[in-house]
Formats: structure tokens, C-alpha cells, sequence
């Protein structure tokens, strides 16, 4: 099974600041295969990014995904007050899908 | 609108068995592939198990921990999925996720807003 582990596990912003979270995995991960999801309290996750760098219907340009291989990251160019929240990656192989432990991105 | 809804959940006594459903709507149920996925509390996500469209044969997959316990089955002519549970542990607590999957990027599109279930003596 892949692993995926997401750094940091907290990052305090400022609001207009540029967010950077990272994702490595154990093993190799098809490009195809790897999405980004925003979770706030109380709410279901929802899809960011897929493929690596494909936003979502609806989802603002501040968002980019980018990577390969193992390395892949989460760019957030200018954060708004709505993109404090927890963020999660996710990779699908061999009939079978993992997440990362998840990066919340709070208000500094 | 596209939408999952999720009910069924609750509280029930290790080894025993609940039923989730899962009711679709503003979508191609049947063609579409199925997932749920679950979040204990203050933790991350895991996937549980997939179903994919009787057209692409309807098979299913699950996670290691609730494989031979858990199965997912649909129902088309209802448009309702379905997540019988049985033999439950303690560590099954967790809000379980409705979710499509899409077939070309396996990415979860579309998350109910999940039901809790509670495994507690």
C-alpha cells in the first residue's frame, strides 16, 4: 500500500499570503492518480484538484497542484478567509486508494 | 442538482451489524462508479470500498481492515447505494462518506454531507 505523507501538519498564514503544502509518497505515484481536497470543520471534503494539477469545476485559480513521481504540492497563491481549512491528497492504485494525514492551514 | 445523502447511521454494540444507504439524485446512477469513505474523529480519511456500474461489471474493492465484513452493493432502480456492515469493531466509529468516483481520474467528485455510526458497548 502507498502511503502518502503530507507536510506540514499546521501552517499558520496570513490572509494574502502564499501557501505551499507538500505531499511525498512511499512509492511512485502516476500523475493521473493524485488529488487534493479542502475539508473546513463540520463539512465533507471537497475535490480541489485531480490529476495532479486539474482544478475542479468551480474551483478559483489561487489553487495549483503540480508533481510527479513522489513529490507532488498544493499551491495556494493568495489566501482568502475562506481557504482556512484542512487539506488532503489522495492517490488511486491497484484497485485500492490512500490519503495523507491531512495539512490545516489556520489563521495566523 | 447533483447530490448524495447519506442515512443510517448510529449507535450499535461490537459484533453487531447496521445498513447505511446512500440515495442519488441530478445524476446517471447507474452508470456511475460508488464509494464510501469514512473519518474517525479528529482524524484523516480512509477509503472503504468501491463499486463500479453494472455496465463495467459491477465489482467491488475494499480496504484491507473491512474486507470480509463490510460489502457495497447498488441498487439502479432505486438509485441507492448501500453499505451493509457486520461484524463491527470499536475502531469502525467514524462518519462514513458517500461519494462518485470519477472512472478517468479516480478522484471523488461528489461527497454527501456522511451519517455517523458509533460502535460502543
Amino acid at each position: 500500500e502507498i502511503v502518502l505523507t503530507q507536510s506540514p501538519g499546521t501552517v499558520s498564514l496570513s490572509p494574502g499570503e502564499r501557501a505551499t503544502l507538500s505531499c511525498r509518497a512511499s512509492q511512485s505515484v502516476s500523475s493521473s492518480y493524485l488529488a487534493w481536497y479542502q475539508q473546513k470543520p463540520g463539512q465533507a471534503p471537497r475535490l480541489l484538484i485531480y490529476g495532479a494539477s486539474s482544478r475542479a469545476t468551480g474551483i478559483p485559480d489561487r489553487f495549483s497542484g503540480s508533481g510527479s513521481g513522489t513529490d507532488f504540492t498544493l499551491t495556494i497563491s493568495r489566501l482568502e478567509p475562506e481557504d482556512f481549512a484542512v487539506y488532503h491528497c489522495q492517490q488511486y492504485g491497484s484497485s485500492t486508494w490512500t490519503f495523507g494525514q491531512g495539512t490545516k492551514v489556520e489563521i495566523k | 442538482e447533483v447530490q448524495v445523502v447519506e442515512s443510517g447511521g448510529g449507535l450499535v454494540k461490537p459484533g453487531g451489524s447496521l445498513r447505511l444507504s446512500c440515495a442519488a439524485s441530478g445524476f446517471s446512477f447507474s452508470y456511475a462508479w460508488m464509494s464510501w469513505v469514512r473519518q474517525a474523529q479528529g482524524r484523516g480519511l480512509e477509503w472503504v470500498g468501491r463499486i463500479k456500474s453494472k455496465n463495467d461489471g459491477g465489482t467491488t474493492d475494499y480496504a484491507a481492515p473491512v474486507k470480509g465484513r463490510f460489502t457495497i452493493s447498488r441498487d439502479d432502480s432505486k438509485n441507492t447505494l448501500y453499505l451493509h456492515m457486520n461484524s463491527l469493531k470499536t475502531e469502525d466509529t467514524a462518519v462514513y462518506y458517500c461519494t462518485t468516483l470519477n472512472i478517468l481520474s479516480h478522484a471523488f467528485d461528489i461527497w454527501g454531507q456522511g451519517t455517523m455510526v458509533t460502535v460502543s458497548s
